[in-house]
């Protein structure tokens, strides 16, 4: 079956642009998490949803990040007035709630000039 | 909180060779415990996960992990490096209410010729 897509897989901006990344998470998983990637902080957890919920944003690293799940399926990682540092690859995951395994999406690159 | 340590951020073996990649982990909890790979420009791609069942755990492409409580250890093995096994792996932990995953930095894996 398909896997989890993401959208764009690049993306190149300038600072203080808007920027939306997307998420499909694979069919019938209602977990979905969101990771950055990047060179000085390997990899971090950002946020989740259960469902269109999202419990716990404790990793989300500015107010500027913010992140929605509709529908249960798609979700919208969204980085106001973008800066430099936000340079990286974003990753999303899903999961069938309550296991233990998160597939992983090819991640969006993310450029900041 | 949970943490994860990887020991060498490179490490180099010749094809046909033992392959060894180290991970230690700290955990409160019972751990749930991974092995992901990422090709270049890739996602993450599950290797191998321990969720309390044998200490042994087989993985794709040959791979093996042994947990061992009492070391708080999680190695990933390969009797035989092959040159498709060059790629980044990144050993991690599964945790909290939203079992978000903490992942170690990273061990790059050079096969030579």
């Amino acid at each position: 079956g398909a896997g989890v897509s993401q959208s764009p897989s690049n993306k190149v901006t300038e600072k203080g642009k808007d920027v939306e990344l997307r998420c499909d998470p694979i069919s019938g998983h209602t977990a979905l998490y969101w990771y950055r990637q990047s060179l000085g902080q390997g990899l971090e957890f950002l946020i989740y949803f259960q469902g269109n919920s999202a419990p716990d944003k404790s990793g989300l690293p500015s107010d500027r990040f913010s992140a929605e799940r509709t529908g249960g399926s798609v979700s919208t990682l969204t980085i106001q007035r973008t800066q430099q540092e936000d340079s990286a690859v974003y990753l999303c995951a899903s999961s069938v709630a309550g296991a233990d395994t998160q597939y992983f999406g090819p991640g969006t690159r993310l450029t900041v000039l | 909180a949970q943490s994860v340590t990887q020991l060498g951020s490179h490490v180099s073996v010749s094809e046909g060779a033992l392959v060894l990649l180290r991970c230690n982990y700290s955990s409160s909890v019972p751990p749930y415990l991974f092995w992901y790979v990422q090709y270049p420009n890739q996602g993450l791609q599950l290797l191998l996960k321990y969720t309390s069942a044998a200490t042994l755990v087989k993985g794709i492409n040959g791979f093996e992990a042994e947990f061992k409580k009492s070391e708080t250890s999680f190695h990933l093995t390969k009797p035989s490096a092959h040159m498709s096994d060059a790629a980044e792996y990144f050993c991690a932990v599964s945790s909290g209410s939203a079992r978000q995953l903490t992942f170690g930095s990273g061990t790059q894996l050079t096969v030579l010729p």
